[in-house]
């Protein structure tokens, strides 16, 4: 299993709050990614990496931000959470060969629950 | 844009029967595509994936699937079910740049004894 973690694994929070939720890998992959998962919606992408402190918004950005510091960490901040955030987060990773396109792995996924 | 359909939420089969999950997306160029398991609460695994070549490609699990070109399908096939099995399924298109995906809505798979 490609090395992924993310932290918390699950979250209570209030409306308003800020939320920091984390992903680390230790495969030194450079393509980053956040998904939200959401019954009837399957996964939607809501940022990516492609390198340290290189960003870019996905489908379902507003709301949301993100930071890449080191290689292997990867960090999505809810500013001020709202009910619709409730949802699972997906941390995944990819990397790249020649421009060719590759699979991205999955980590275990982050319950976050915003009342 | 790219889009990825999955017309199936649920199905259930019997265990031991033959299983076929559908899967069309639309997308200008030639895609990369992916099929994806989720067991409940775990994260995703990659069980295929086509990138060019032989448009039957074979997975993990004793899955495979079939690229067709002329319907915009990626149908995922097993001639066998067994209770294991029970999970839920994805589809994604590679899109762009980034290696990112699109997924489609999901198949939720119930096996039945």
């Amino acid at each position: 299993d490609a090395g992924i973690t993310q932290s918390p694994r699950h979250k209570v929070t209030e409306t308003g709050t800020p939320v920091t939720l984390r992903c680390h890998q230790t495969e030194n992959h450079r393509y980053m990614y956040w998904y939200r998962q959401d019954p009837g919606h399957g996964l939607r992408l809501i940022h990516y990496s492609y390198g340290v402190k290189d960003t870019d918004k996905g489908e379902v950005s507003d709301g949301y931000s993100v930071s890449r510091s080191k290689t292997e960490d990867f960090l999505l901040t809810l500013e001020s959470a709202t009910s619709s955030q409730t949802s699972v987060y997906f941390c995944a990773i990819s990397e790249t060969s020649g421009g060719s396109y590759n699979e991205q792995f999955f980590g275990p996924g982050t319950r976050l629950t915003v009342l | 844009a790219q889009s990825v359909t999955q017309p199936d939420i649920h199905i259930t089969v019997s265990e031991g029967a033959s299983l076929e999950l559908r899967c069309n997306y639309s997308y200008g160029a030639t895609p990369y595509l992916f099929w994806y398991v989720q067991s409940p609460g775990q994260g995703l695994q990659l069980l295929l994936k086509y990138f060019s070549g032989d448009t039957l490609v074979q997975g993990i699990k004793g899955f495979e699937a079939e690229f067709k070109r002329s319907q915009s399908s990626f149908n995922l096939r097993k001639p066998s079910v067994h209770w294991s099995d029970a999970a839920e399924y994805f589809c994604a298109v590679g899109t762009g740049t980034a290696s990112k995906l699109t997924f489609g809505t999901g198949t939720r798979l119930q096996v039945t004894l």
